[in-house]
């Protein structure tokens, strides 16, 4: 069934940078978007961007312009974001969610914790 | 930007009926989704593009959107549905997804 692995607890110093992956599995991984959606503690869903896994092209939040990249290996059904430029405020779980029809997320990653701090 | 507004909280006795708002300019014109999300847990899809209901959600969970709100309904509730609740959409005037800032649902 379809499943996203993601990576590990991330601690990070202010001013670093910090790249996340989402491993899928039981889909084909080039027909669905993949998106990244953060949640800091005790707050709400907060979208990063989306990467369109066959192309590669991707779209993201205004707020992440200049620190947010999103990378896909199709040889591994992988995809990655790299967060630039850490800041405490970044502090937060961040999901990997696949794309139903790009417009919303009918599957969802356990997860990945980032803390920034000095 | 286009803005979802959720009340923070919303309170239901068990077998009673709960209704989640979301409020948008012209909600009515976009497809809104709904997510339930327990603590610690991963958000889940429980309504999309309105009114659908992925396999596995409940009938209990139902959805409608027109004019400036969109409702999600928990018929029957249960002490189970006691979670965060999210409405969201895709914005295609600025090719974004939007979320509202969440319900919490608490079942008395």
């Amino acid at each position: 069934q379809e499943q996203l692995v993601q990576s590990g607890a991330e601690v990070k110093k202010p001013g670093a940078s910090v790249k996340l992956s989402c491993k899928a599995s039981g889909y084909t991984f080039t027909s669905y978007y993949m998106h990244w959606v953060r949640q800091a503690p005790g707050q709400g869903l907060e979208w990063v961007g989306i990467i369109s896994p066959s192309g590669g092209s991707t779209s993201h939040a205004q707020r992440f312009r200049g620190r947010v990249t999103m990378t896909r290996d199709t040889s591994t059904s992988t995809v990655y974001m790299e967060l630039s430029s850490l800041r405490s405020e970044d502090t937060a779980v961040y999901y990997c969610a696949r794309g139903a029809a790009r417009t919303h997320f009918d599957y969802w990653g356990r997860g990945t914790l980032v803390t920034v701090s000095s | 930007s286009y803005v979802l507004t959720q009340p923070p909280s919303v309170s239901v006795a068990p077998g009673k009926t709960a209704r989640i708002t979301c409020a948008g300019t012209n909600i009515g014109s976009k497809s809104v989704h709904w997510y339930q999300q327990k603590p610690g847990q991963a958000p889940v899809l429980v309504i999309y593009f309105d009114s659908d209901r992925p396999s596995g959600i409940p009938e209990r969970f139902s959805g409608s959107n027109s004019a400036n709100t969109a409702t999600l309904t928990i018929s029957r509730v249960e002490a189970g549905d006691e979670a965060d609740y999210y409405c969201q959409v895709w914005d295609s005037s600025s090719d974004r997804v939007v979320f509202g800032g969440g319900t919490k649902l608490t079942v008395l």
